[in-house]
């Protein structure tokens, strides 16, 4: 089975912190994502990645940016938290364009 | 992709069959039909998927009409641990990497 791992499944930063989300999976995907949830809004896609070193831009970009340096590794970046980026980060992958994505635990961030 | 319109909330007691319905009437002739569920505070799981036949795994099974404008997921005997949300998609085969996940559908299963 795939597995999708996040750093942390709860996290608490400042507004104005730099914080790092990282996800790891470990059936050679080429593509990944990061979605964020919030309740109302379903899932959506802030950005993914189909290579290493590549990356697209999803619904909801802003106030994001994202580093894939190795194929199992994409990282979200919040450059400078703020409140209104609270929410439910989910990272998934896909193997080319067959079948679904699989997804990971989620990280609750809390920016207070 | 096409939308996708399911219900809000369903209910169903333990040991039954829970029919979850979806209706995608804009539906393309390449577009795949995905389930996906999300247990509270958990990531979505994926399901099941299919193109025009009916489905079926250990999970579920996945009944789409002739016309594909609608499809129901069945999941033969509910057990408690089967509350969630169920979302329903529609995606192309080959249409990027967008998977557009809507509100869904939230299933109690009622002891």
């Amino acid at each position: 089975d795939v597995k999708v791992t996040q750093s942390s499944r709860y996290l608490v930063k400042r507004t104005g912190e730099k914080v790092f989300l990282e996800c790891v999976q470990d059936m050679d995907h080429e593509n990944m994502f990061w979605y964020r949830q919030d309740p109302g809004l379903g899932l959506r896609l802030i950005y993914f990645s189909y290579d290493v070193k590549m990356k697209e831009k999803g619904d909801i970009p802003e106030g994001y940016s994202v580093s894939r340096e190795k194929k199992e590794r994409f990282s979200l970046i919040l450059e400078s938290a703020s409140t209104n980026q609270t929410s439910m980060y989910l990272c998934a992958s896909r193997r080319g364009l067959a079948g679904g994505p699989d997804f990971g635990p989620g990280t609750r961030l809390l920016v207070l | 992709d096409a939308k996708t319109t399911q219900p809000t909330s369903m209910d169903c007691a333990e040991g039954r069959a829970a029919n979850l319905p979806c209706n995608h009437s804009t539906i393309s002739g390449n577009e795949y039909v995905y389930w996906y569920r999300q247990i509270h505070s958990q990531g979505p799981q994926y399901i099941i998927h299919g193109l025009k036949n009916n489905e079926t795994n250990e999970m579920a099974s996945l009944i789409i009409t002739e016309d594909r404008k609608s499809s129901t997921l069945i999941l033969p005997h509910a057990t408690l641990r089967d509350t969630a949300v169920y979302y329903c998609i529609v995606r192309g085969a080959n249409t990027g990497n967008q998977f557009y996940f809507g509100t869904g559908t939230s299933l109690t299963v009622i002891p």
